[in-house]
C-alpha cells in the first residue's frame, strides 16, 4: 500500500533562492503535518492541516515559510529566500483524523542551503 | 511549558543484550504517549502508543511502560539485534485534538556485533 511520499528526497540550493517541497499523504487521511528535523535535534512542528479548517501555522519559524494543501490532499511547503540555518530534513506526516490519531511519516526531504 | 526529555542521548550495546530507554514529560493535560523508531534517512515509524490508563504495552521485543503519576515512560528492548540500531523518539500528545505533538530529541541506539 502507498504510504506518505515526499519529493524531492534531496535538495541543494543556494542561499537566497526559493524552494518548494512536496508531500503526498496517505489517501483518505484528513490531517497533514510538516516537521523540521535539524542535525542532532528533535522534530520541530511547523504546520498542521486538518480537513477544511484553517491550518495551525504556529510552528512556522518566520514569514519566509508557508505551506498550502490543495484539494485536501497534496501539500507544498515553500521556503523563500533560503538561509543556511534552513538546512534540515523536512518531514511530512499524515493521520486519519486529528492529532490524537497515529501519524505516518514520509521519508523526508533533506534540504541543504549553501 | 510542554516538554519531553529523553535519556540517554546515545547508547551502544552488544548484540543480544537488553536495554532500556527513558522518557520524561511535562505535557499537560496528557492524552497519549508514542514511541517511534527512526532509521537513518527514513521517517519515524510508530512502535507503541499508550493512553493514560495503560501501564505497559508490548510489540515484539519492544516493551513500553508508562507511569502517568510520575510522567515517565520507558522503552525496553529485549535480545537486541543489529537492525535495532536507530533513533528512538518519545512523543507525547496533549488532550486536545488541535494541539501539536511534543517530540523528544530521541535516543540514538547502536547495536554492535
Amino acid at each position: 500500500g502507498a504510504g506518505v511520499s515526499q519529493s524531492p528526497s534531496n535538495k541543494v540550493t543556494e542561499k537566497g533562492k526559493d524552494v518548494e517541497l512536496r508531500c503526498d499523504p496517505i489517501s483518505g487521511h484528513t490531517a497533514l503535518y510538516w516537521y523540521r528535523q535539524s542535525l542532532g535535534q528533535g522534530l520541530e512542528f511547523l504546520i498542521y492541516f486538518q480537513g477544511n479548517s484553517a491550518p495551525d501555522k504556529s510552528g512556522l519559524p518566520s514569514d519566509r515559510f508557508s505551506a498550502e494543501r490543495t484539494g485536501g490532499s497534496v501539500s507544498t511547503l515553500t521556503i523563500q529566500r533560503t538561509q543556511q540555518e534552513d538546512s534540515a530534513v523536512y518531514l511530512c506526516a499524515s493521520s486519519l483524523d486529528g492529532t490524537l490519531d497515529e501519524q505516518f511519516f514520509g521519508p523526508g526531504t533533506r534540504l541543504t542551503v549553501l | 511549558k510542554n516538554q519531553v526529555e529523553q535519556s540517554p542521548q546515545s547508547l551502544i550495546i552488544l548484540e543480544g543484550k537488553n536495554c532500556t530507554l527513558q522518557c520524561n514529560y511535562t505535557v499537560s493535560p496528557f492524552s497519549n504517549l508514542r514511541w517511534y523508531k527512526q532509521d537513518t534517512g527514513r521517517g519515524p515509524v510508530s512502535l507503541t502508543i499508550m493512553t493514560f490508563s495503560e501501564n505497559t504495552k508490548s510489540n515484539g521485543r519492544y516493551t513500553a511502560t508508562l507511569d502517568a503519576d510520575t510522567k515517565q515512560s520507558s522503552l525496553h528492548i529485549t535480545a537486541s539485534q543489529l537492525s535495532d540500531s536507530a533513533s528512538y523518539i518519545c512523543v507525547v500528545s496533549a488532550n486536545s485534538g488541535n494541539t501539536p505533538l511534543v517530540f523528544g530529541k530521541g535516543t540514538r541506539l547502536s547495536v554492535i556485533a
